[in-house]
């Protein structure tokens, strides 16, 4: 079975610049999910999406930060426009229904802005 | 007051040694608890779930004390394998809030 698909794996952008990640969930799984993860920290839900709704975005900065998940598949994420502290590794995961299943990571997408 | 708390370590012990972490969590309404493993640089994986009455996989014991907040992590005999950083995850009772803690380093050293 297919895991948790990202890209980019890496990038390296200047402050003000925008950038976006993409994330493919594995096949089936309703429930996505960004997070970022700053160096030494667990990760930090950003946003979750049940299917093409959005069940929680309360810690999204939606000054710069979007998301979306327009078909109830895959998603992207953007931030525009970048700031230094947004250098993270942003973790897109995937469960079957949400609530209290498993959650599978993608590799994450290595964000450093300069 | 931060959600959930973990001593980052980290923890260095030689093979074959009881190791314990311990994670504390605010919110009292909180319904489930998962161990995840975390190696360098890669993805968060599922370790475990947390029952109420504890559980058990192997060399790995997760309990759970809600009268004190806390779950725990116990790994027997450690393996250099077991090398990771170890994040306990906290679900609100909505089932839709994850917390993770900011996870606890191990290092198994030969």
């Amino acid at each position: 079975e297919a895991g948790v698909a990202q890209s980019p794996r890496y990038k390296i952008i200047e402050k003000r610049q925008s950038v976006a990640f993409w994330c493919n969930p594995i096949s089936g799984h309703a429930t996505l999910y960004w997070y970022q993860q700053i160096l030494g920290q667990g990760p930090k839900l950003l946003i979750q999406f049940q299917n093409n709704g959005v069940v929680d975005d309360s810690q999204l900065p939606k000054d710069r930060f979007s998301a979306e998940r327009l078909k109830g598949v895959d998603s992207t994420l953007k931030i525009q426009p970048a700031k230094l502290e947004d250098s993270a590794v942003y973790l897109c995961a995937s469960s079957l229904n949400g609530g209290y299943n498993e959650q599978f990571f993608g590799p994450g997408t290595r964000l450093t802005v300069l | 007051r931060k959600e959930v708390e973990q001593d980052p370590g980290p923890f260095n012990v030689p093979e074959g040694a009881t190791v314990a972490f311990n994670c504390t969590y605010s919110n009292s309404a909180s319904q489930s608890f998962f161990w995840y493993r975390q190696d360098c640089r890669k993805e968060p994986k599922l370790l475990m779930s947390v029952y109420s009455s504890g559980n058990e996989d192997g060399r790995f014991t997760a309990q759970l004390n809600r009268a004190s907040q806390y779950i725990s992590l116990l790994i027997r005999d450690s393996k250099l394998s077991d090398s990771a950083t170890y994040l306990c995850v906290v679900v609100a009772n909505t089932g839709n809030q994850f917390y993770f803690g900011t996870g606890t380093s191990l290092t198994v050293i030969p």
